[in-house]
């Protein structure tokens, strides 16, 4: 059965610091991995797909990376802001079967001014 | 273009009540999947449904039904609630087939109170 886990659990920066969000998944065949966002009792807004073939993507200020074989994917935040302010959560989809993504609890980000 | 609708957007039941929330795929998407948001916790899945068939499903109980429509649209019917049914249902919509294949988008969730 996969996991995902993601570290920090909680995380409060400065405005304009550089920080990496983690995220580990236990089984290394997976298809695609995703980095959404959750503002408090709202839906989820997709950030970053990472299609099997990749290896990277980026969105202005956001990159996010994974690596399959070790399974593992970071999301990269460049200079922070306090509309960054949410909690990002990480969801891997299975190699087989169908679009079922199995999701981490998320990193809860806070951005002072 | 119409992203993934839902409705309605917060409700309020009392346990052994039952509730029907409801979903609108953006426009195209032929797959439609619930998942469940506890408080604090990720989303998990539900059930998907394709061509109005439940296509796959998570570990939820039976008291977890759905319907998807001939125009893609879906519900998710909860029977005899229990106050851990609480949660965020999200909506997910996405295409059987493309370039994409797969990829979901979600709506903004309906937020459902068990008292």
């Amino acid at each position: 059965k996969q996991e995902v886990t993601q570290i920090p659990a909680a995380l409060s920066v400065p405005e304009g610091e550089n920080l990496v969000l983690n995220c580990s998944f236990t089984d290394s065949a997976i298809y695609n991995l995703q980095w959404f966002r959750q503002d408090p009792g709202k839906g989820l807004t997709s950030l970053l797909l990472i299609q099997s073939s990749q290896r990277e993507q980026t969105s202005g200020r956001l990159n996010a990376s994974l690596d399959k074989s070790s399974g593992r994917s970071t999301l990269y935040i460049a200079a922070s802001q306090p509309g960054d302010s949410a909690t990002y959560l990480c969801a891997v989809y299975p190699y087989s079967g169908y679009s079922t993504l199995t999701f981490g609890k998320g990193t809860m980000l806070l951005v002072s001014p | 273009d119409a992203g993934v609708t839902q409705s309605p957007t917060h409700l309020i039941k009392t346990r052994g009540q039952q509730v029907t929330l409801r979903c609108s795929p953006k426009s195209g998407h032929d797959t439609v999947s619930w998942y469940q948001q506890a408080l604090g916790q990720g989303p998990q899945f539900i059930f998907q449904y394709y061509e109005e068939e439940e296509r796959q499903r998570g570990n939820f109980p039976d008291r977890f039904s759905g319907h998807q429509f001939p125009n893609y649209s879906s519900e998710l019917n909860v029977n005899a609630l229990l106050l851990g049914d609480s949660a965020l249902y999200l909506c997910a919509s996405s295409f059987a087939s493309g370039g994409r294949a797969g990829e979901l988008f979600f709506g903004e969730g309906s937020r459902l109170t068990v008292l």
